[in-house]
């Protein structure tokens, strides 16, 4: 079945470690996506990547990093520098522009 | 600031009553707005992507309208169902690239 996967679905982490959440598709899409939810509030845009190896910055970049080397795979690194990690991420792709985006099941990250 | 606006924030409905609620978005730098339907432990999934102003579009039960010179959106379910109770996020493209969402109207529809 064609779609994106990511893991883990929770996922606990220390103070100050850095912690690194998976994001899978088998869909072929170019555009990749990461969001932070927070409660009642809308997605926020971490990263984007439009092409394989260039990615670019969202509303809240700070303290986030990812790679894309592969078409398939965006990775999101949660770096010890982000002050509030706490919170539900979600990673998702589109096929191109002005199309709908496809959305993954999400991992909440717990920083204890 | 582009602020993308939903309400109500939440919405308690009985079986078989229609609903509608709204998205309010900046008039200005209008690429797309769409709606997607996020059911408890899923993933949001798209219902419409509206481009044009007065676009109308409709699945099913389920139509939506759109006003690019007032900046607004209308989401419409008729005759709700429980399985429609879901939270209702509308986004705003205003690039090719750059989205902003809204926080959300969440949909309770009690048999």
């Amino acid at each position: 079945d064609g779609g994106i996967t990511q893991s883990p679905k929770y996922l606990f982490r220390k103070e100050g470690q850095n912690v690194t959440l998976s994001c899978e598709q088998n869909l072929n899409h170019d555009a990749m996506y990461w969001y932070r939810q927070d409660p009642g509030q809308g997605l926020r845009l971490i990263y984007y990547s439009q092409i394989v190896n260039d990615f670019q910055k969202g509303d809240i970049a700070e303290g986030y990093s990812v790679s894309r080397e592969k078409k398939e795979s965006f990775p999101l690194t949660v770096t010890s520098a982000q002050k509030n990690p706490t919170a539900f991420y979600l990673c998702a792709s589109k096929p191109g522009p002005l199309t709908e985006q496809f959305f993954g099941p999400g991992t909440r990250l717990t920083v204890l | 600031i582009l602020n993308v606006e939903q309400s109500p924030q939440s919405l308690h409905v009985q079986e078989g009553d229609s609903t509608n609620f709204t998205c309010s978005f900046p008039s200005s730098n209008f690429y797309a707005l769409h709606w997607y339907r996020w059911e408890t432990a899923k993933s949001p999934e798209a219902l419409f992507v509206m481009t044009l102003n007065g676009d109308e579009k409709k699945k099913g039960r389920i139509s939506a309208t759109l006003n690019t010179k007032e900046g607004y959106s209308y989401l419409y379910i008729k005759g709700s169902q429980p399985e429609d109770s879901a939270t209702y996020l509308c986004a705003w493209l205003y690039n090719n690239n750059d989205m902003r969402f809204g926080a959300g109207t969440r949909l309770t529809v009690k048999p």
